[in-house]
Formats: structure tokens, C-alpha cells, sequence
């Protein structure tokens, strides 16, 4: 398995502009979080996908910022208008949950490789 | 509210060392506990998995263990080896949780 797959790698964008980062989870995943990484924050984690449904976006910062779910093999993160204050790495990972209505289910996350987004 | 916090901030050790990294957790209801490698410039790569119900999980050099009512797990990297620079993560995840909530990671220099 190519393991988690994000897109683009590296991102430079003035402020302003809309910046739309990708994501293809593992094959068979039925998990999916979006995290951003900053030096003065960590990890946060920003929405999470159970069966393609958001289930909990709490952490995602502000209006601008928006995810979806069209399919099982596909994700967005999408932030407009951009602000520098974005710039940061975003990660996208997966993992398998197991039977509805079994606790403790969810199992370990794998991660994708990030996008290094700079906002200008 | 449950606080991962790991020590030390940074290490550098010579290579061959046999070193311990340790993160600790201030809510003992975790369901499991993961430690992850990021290298400079990368994505997080899954190092081992401990589960509420274990002690310790081995993979190589590698040896993690959970003791939850202390609220401590400790990852062992034996003989150490430059290709083992690098930052080490670990997170916790709660009871029948999915979000893990990471400490902010142990920065690991091995030198020649």
C-alpha cells in the first residue's frame, strides 16, 4: 500500500488567495483526521471523518476553513481566503475503526507525508 | 483536561548509546498510547502502539512501555544510531476516544 497521499507537498500562496490541499487515505480506511502542526501550537487536530461523515470539527480554526468527504478514497482541506497566520504543516491521516457499538474500536492512525503551507 | 507532556525537550547522546525517552499523561483513562518518529521535514511515522491492557510493545531496538496508573510511558532505544535522529512523538488516546492528543516531542540528536 502507498500508505496515506497528500497533495501538493509544498504550497506559497499570497494572502487572500483559496488554498485547497488533498488527501487520499489507505485503502480500506474508514478514518480520516486532518491535523495541523505549528512550532507554537503542535498538533492539532482540526475535523475527523467517520465513513465519510464529519463527526467533529471543533478544531477547525474559523469559517474560512472548510473539509469534505466526497468519497471514501478522497478528502479536502480548503481554506478562503488564506492569512498568513495559516502557514503551517497540515497532515492528513487514516485509520480502521471496527464494529459500530464496539468500544475502544478505533485503531492506530496513519499519517501522510503534509503539505507545507506558506501563506505571503 | 488530559496533558501530554514529554522530557526532555531535546537530547544528544554519541552513537552506540542505549537511551530513554519519556512522556508522561495527567488523565489515566487512556485507551492507548502511540509513539511516532518525524523526521525534519516529514510526516509522523507510526513506531509502536501500546494498548491500555499492556505493558510494553518491542519492535527492534525499539521497547515502549505503559505504566497508566503512574500516568508514564517510556520509549528504550537501544544501541543507538545516527539514523535515529530525529523528533519522537507520543500520543494518547482517550477512552472509546478517537482523537489522539499529542505531547510536543522529544527532539533526538545521535551523534557519530
Amino acid at each position: 500500500d502507498a500508505g496515506v497521499i497528500q497533495s501538493p507537498r509544498h504550497e506559497v500562496t499570497e494572502m487572500g488567495q483559496e488554498v485547497t490541499l488533498r488527501c487520499k487515505p489507505i485503502s480500506g480506511h474508514n478514518s480520516l483526521f486532518w491535523y495541523r502542526q505549528t512550532m507554537m501550537r503542535g498538533l492539532e487536530l482540526l475535523i475527523y471523518f467517520n465513513n465519510n461523515v464529519p463527526i467533529d470539527d471543533s478544531g477547525m480554526p474559523e469559517d474560512r476553513f472548510s473539509a469534505k468527504m466526497p468519497n471514501a478514497s478522497f478528502s479536502t482541506l480548503k481554506i478562503q481566503p488564506s492569512e498568513p497566520r495559516d502557514s503551517a504543516v497540515y497532515f492528513c491521516a487514516s485509520s480502521s475503526r471496527g464494529l459500530a457499538g464496539v468500544r475502544s474500536s478505533y485503531n492506530e492512525q496513519f499519517f501522510g507525508p503534509g503539505t507545507r503551507l506558506t501563506v505571503l | 483536561k488530559q496533558e501530554v507532556t514529554q522530557i526532555p525537550a531535546a537530547l544528544s547522546v554519541p552513537e552506540g548509546e542505549n537511551l530513554v525517552l519519556n512522556c508522561s499523561f495527567t488523565d489515566s483513562a487512556i485507551y492507548n498510547l502511540q509513539w511516532f518518529r518525524q523526521d525534519p521535514g516529514k510526516g509522523l511515522t507510526s513506531l509502536l502502539l501500546i494498548q491500555s491492557s499492556q505493558r510494553e510493545q518491542t519492535s527492534g531496538r525499539l521497547n515502549a512501555s505503559l505504566d497508566k496508573s503512574s500516568g508514564r510511558s517510556t520509549l528504550y532505544i537501544a544501541a543507538s544510531q545516527p539514523g535515529d535522529s530525529a523528533t519522537y512523538l507520543c500520543a494518547v488516546r482517550m477512552d472509546s476516544s478517537y482523537k489522539l492528543i499529542f505531547g510536543s516531542g522529544t527532539r533526538l540528536l545521535v551523534r557519530p
